[in-house]
This record gives C-alpha cells, sequence and structure tokens, in this order.
C-alpha cells in the first residue's frame, strides 16, 4: 500500500494566489517529513522539511504545516508566482541519516499570469 | 553551489543488455540513494549506500541490480540484464552525514529499454 499520498493531482491558481498543497502519510513511525518541487525534466528540489515535534516551519514564501493527529502535511506558498508552476511531492521518513524517503503521488500546481 | 551530477542524461539499450547509470554525488555526503521515477508517477525508492555497503533497500531493487563506488567521486547504478519495465528516470541522490539531512537529487537520467 501508499504511505504517503496527495488529495489533489492538480491545482491551478491565478499568479499572486496563496497556494495549499496537501498530502496525506499513515505511517505513524514517520518523523521527518519534506516537500520537494520537480520541475519539467529535472531532479526533485528541496523545498522545506519539518520534524514531528513541530507543528509549523516557515521559509522564504512557503510554510509547512504538519498535523500529527490526523497525518497531514501542507505546504502553503505565498503570492504563487509563475515560476512556481511544476509537480510538488511529499516524502517522509524515519529521522535516521540514510534512510529511504518515501514519496507520495504528486500535485501538478499550474500558475497563470 | 555544488550539486549531484549524472550522466548520461539520456540511455537507450535494447532488452537483456546491461546497463549502468553515473553519478557525481556532493564531495563532502556520505550517502548515496538511486530512485527511480517511472513516467508520471511517483519517485520510489531503490536503494541507499553508505560506508561501501548497501544502507536499505526496496524489494525493487533485485538481483538484477547492484552499486558500487568504484572511486573517491563517482557511484554507480547497474542493471544487469534490463527489461522493458525498467524504463524510468533514475535520479541519484545523496546527504551529509547527519540525523536530521536533505537529500540533493540530480538531474536524471532518462533510461529508455526496447
Amino acid at each position: 500500500g501508499e504511505s504517503v499520498g496527495l488529495h489533489l493531482p492538480t491545482l491551478s491558481v491565478q499568479e499572486g494566489d496563496n497556494s495549499i498543497i496537501n498530502c496525506a502519510y499513515s505511517n505513524s513511525a514517520s518523523d521527518y517529513f519534506i516537500w520537494y518541487k520537480q520541475e519539467s525534466g529535472k531532479g526533485p528540489q528541496f523545498i522545506i522539511d519539518i520534524r514531528s515535534n513541530m507543528d509549523k516551519r516557515q521559509g522564504q514564501r512557503v510554510t509547512v504545516l504538519l498535523n500529527k493527529t490526523v497525518k497531514h502535511l501542507s505546504l502553503q506558498i505565498a503570492a504563487t508566482q509563475p515560476g512556481d508552476s511544476a509537480v510538488y511531492f511529499c516524502a517522509e521518513a524515519i529521522n535516521q541519516a540514510g534512510t529511504a524517503l518515501i514519496f507520495g503521488k504528486g500535485t501538478t500546481l499550474s500558475v497563470s499570469s | 553551489e555544488p550539486e549531484v551530477t549524472q550522466t548520461p542524461s539520456h540511455q537507450v539499450t535494447q532488452m537483456g543488455q546491461e546497463v549502468i547509470l553515473r553519478c557525481v554525488p556532493i564531495s563532502n555526503h556520505l550517502y548515496f540513494y538511486w530512485y527511480r521515477q517511472i513516467l508520471g508517477q511517483k519517485v520510489e525508492f531503490l536503494v541507499s549506500f553508505y560506508n561501501n555497503e548497501i544502507s536499505e533497500k526496496s524489494e525493487i531493487f533485485d538481483d538484477q541490480f547492484s552499486v558500487e563506488r568504484p572511486d573517491g567521486s563517482n557511484f554507480t547504478l547497474k542493471i544487469r540484464s534490463t527489461k522493458l519495465e525498467d524504463s524510468a528516470m533514475y535520479f541519484c541522490a545523496s546527504s551529509e552525514q547527519r540525523a536530521l539531512y536533505e537529500q540533493y537529487f540530480g538531474p536524471g537520467t532518462r533510461l529508455t529499454v526496447t
């Protein structure tokens, strides 16, 4: 079965809007979560991560929220730009060096001007 | 900024042939990984490697697959006898030796098995 998944395969927003991409995970043992961005023809690019002892973490224009009660992870992108158009994956791992990342299926974000 | 590099960018091979995909991880990283992504699907873990040994592998990583660090900079994935279903993007990643880590991914090698 799938350990990590995303609620919506696609999300279309207007430039300047805020975007919210959601992810559900099922492995209670996972304690490290990461969001990756993948542009066409490229490898996954790290965006932001969060440990299980936190419920919110902010970066530049991005915020990750973690709700361990319902095993839900979200990525918020503020003032979405056309350059944000990509596939976004959440991934989970057990907090240990060298551990495999388990990826979800991905949400394609399309930003129109 | 240091980055993971992979060669070739695209490899076409016939079914049954052996292929070697090459990666140069970030120089001070000590953990290395291979993932694959079948077109339109999620990224799947294959194997992790540390201190010249496999640390962890998935059920995808069967006897047809092997990894090697032949020298101080390269990390390779070998598929002994390719199958049609091995067609995918193969990503190499590396991370530092620390408990909380970022895995940095290379641009990938597109493997097409005909």
